[in-house]
């Protein structure tokens, strides 16, 4: 199975941060990877599909980029809604695997 | 708007079969380019993919379960539903069915169903 790594686990900031996630996969992906945002008690949100594209509804400030085996998500200014949890999760090959989530807290 | 909403028993028993139903809002759920997941996530940790069906009843499933894993799907009522044979405390999870735009994303989500499992 295809094995996603976040980076980091979990970091502190403040609100209008800039904040950078990491999702690095075991073996190229292209560029099928897609981005969740996860709020306690509620299912997850999908933020960014291909790796890139944002999704209807999805404020700017969230972006990702990336192909192979490295990729980011970015929030350009953390808003107070934005500490939460996020996931990347792989479409290349099966089994569907997700990464192990980095929280984000305030500082 | 499509919404799915998760039924099931909330607390099943070691050794017996989980088995949840996903209800779509969407009529015919065989419409689009879609297939129809299930992910879990035990309480406080992270997302596992069980698996996903198409509209013909084609499915993949994690090899982690598939011994314990079917999947189906009926058009006609809008459902599908999961079955997870064997079942330990393991398995004690919150379980969502999704929607996955194929090979894109989990576009849509039900709200989950908690199930414990429990003598």
């Amino acid at each position: 199975a295809i094995q996603l790594t976040q980076s980091p686990s979990s970091l502190s900031a403040s609100v209008g941060d800039r904040v950078t996630i990491t999702c690095r996969a075991s073996q190229d992906l292209n560029n099928a990877l897609a981005w969740y945002q996860q709020t306690p008690g509620r299912p997850p949100k999908l933020l960014i599909h291909a790796a890139s594209t944002l999704e209807g509804g999805v404020p700017s400030r969230f972006s990702g980029s990336g192909s192979g085996t490295h990729f980011t998500l970015t929030i350009s200014s953390l808003q107070p809604e934005d500490f939460t949890t996020y996931y990347c999760q792989q479409f290349y090959d099966f089994p569907l695997t997700f990464g192990g989530g980095t929280k984000v807290e305030i500082k | 708007q499509v919404q799915l909403q998760e039924s099931g028993p909330g607390l099943v028993k070691p050794s017996q079969t989980l088995s949840l139903t996903c209800t779509v809002s969407v009529d015919p759920i065989s419409s689009g380019n879609y297939f129809w997941g299930w992910i879990r996530q035990p309480p406080g940790k992270g997302l596992e993919w069980i698996g996903r069906i198409y509209t013909n009843g084609g499915a993949n499933y994690n090899p982690s379960l598939k011994t314990r894993v079917t999947m189906s799907i009926d058009t006609s009522k809008s459902q599908f539903s999961l079955n997870l044979s064997s079942v330990t405390a393991a398995d004690t999870a919150i379980y969502y069915c999704a929607r996955e735009t194929i090979w894109s994303g989990y576009d849509y989500w039900g709200q989950g169903a908690l199930v414990t499992i429990s003598s």
